[in-house]
């Protein structure tokens, strides 16, 4: 079992949508949790951090489950810009063991 | 304000070859990496430095070799490529700590050993 697991997609969804991914992750002792997103051709940027009490940053809403261990990512009212792949990342011990998902691809169509 | 800066982009070499990429970031991180990606896979951790004189193997460490030069400078060497090396490695650093903390990536290089 992967360590970090992600449905590598693709999503294709029209403009205005609402579209939402799902991650697991195995260790339980995991303690910090992000969603990078990378486009094509492109090194990975930092999209937001996933806190416990969920948080929020405009389009984009982040969950964590620690019970079930797994984090969400919703982007409402999709651009075409959000065309990209999202990383999940999950790490351990203040950062140096740091597991990347192998992404999910969304194209956001017009 | 450039951030991760990777040399080179591209890259190809024949197999058996060596080279070093490089990476530099000036933004006065003590923590620096050494990702590739490849097709279907997460980015896999090659070798890491948590501060400068220091350097860890990560997860895939086999046939390459790193060099923390300074604060800025992290080096990643292939002494004998082989084609399971191609792939597009990046560079990172890492900013924040305990709980607060992110990476900033270079620009990547793609690297191809025929």
């Amino acid at each position: 079992r992967k360590e970090v697991e992600q449905d590598p997609g693709p999503f294709n969804v029209p403009e205005g949508a609402t579209v939402a991914f799902n991650c697991t992750y195995s260790n339980s002792a995991s303690q910090s949790f992000f969603w990078y997103r990378q486009d094509c051709r492109k090194e990975p940027k930092l999209l937001m951090s996933v806190y416990s009490s969920g948080n929020e940053d405009g389009r984009f809403t982040a969950q964590l489950n620690r019970a079930s261990q797994y984090i969400s990512l919703l982007i409402r009212d999709s651009k075409l810009s959000d065309s990209a792949t999202y990383l999940c990342v999950v790490t351990e011990g203040g950062g140096f063991k740091t597991i990347f998902g192998a992404g999910t691809r969304l194209f956001v169509k017009a | 304000n450039a951030g991760v800066t990777q040399t080179p982009k591209f890259q190809v070499l024949k197999t058996g070859q060596s080279m070093t990429l490089q990476c530099a970031q000036d933004m006065n991180h003590n923590s620096m990496y050494w990702y590739r990606q490849d097709p279907g896979m997460g980015l896999r951790l090659i070798y890491y430095s948590a501060s400068e004189g220091t350097t860890d193997k990560g997860e895939v460490p086999n046939g390459y070799n790193v060099s923390r030069l300074n604060k800025r400078e992290f080096s990643l060497r292939l002494e004998s490529a082989a084609p399971s090396q191609t792939s597009v490695y990046f560079c990172a650093s890492m900013w924040g700590a305990r709980t607060t903390y992110g990476y900033t990536f270079g620009s990547g290089t793609r690297l191809t050993v025929v």
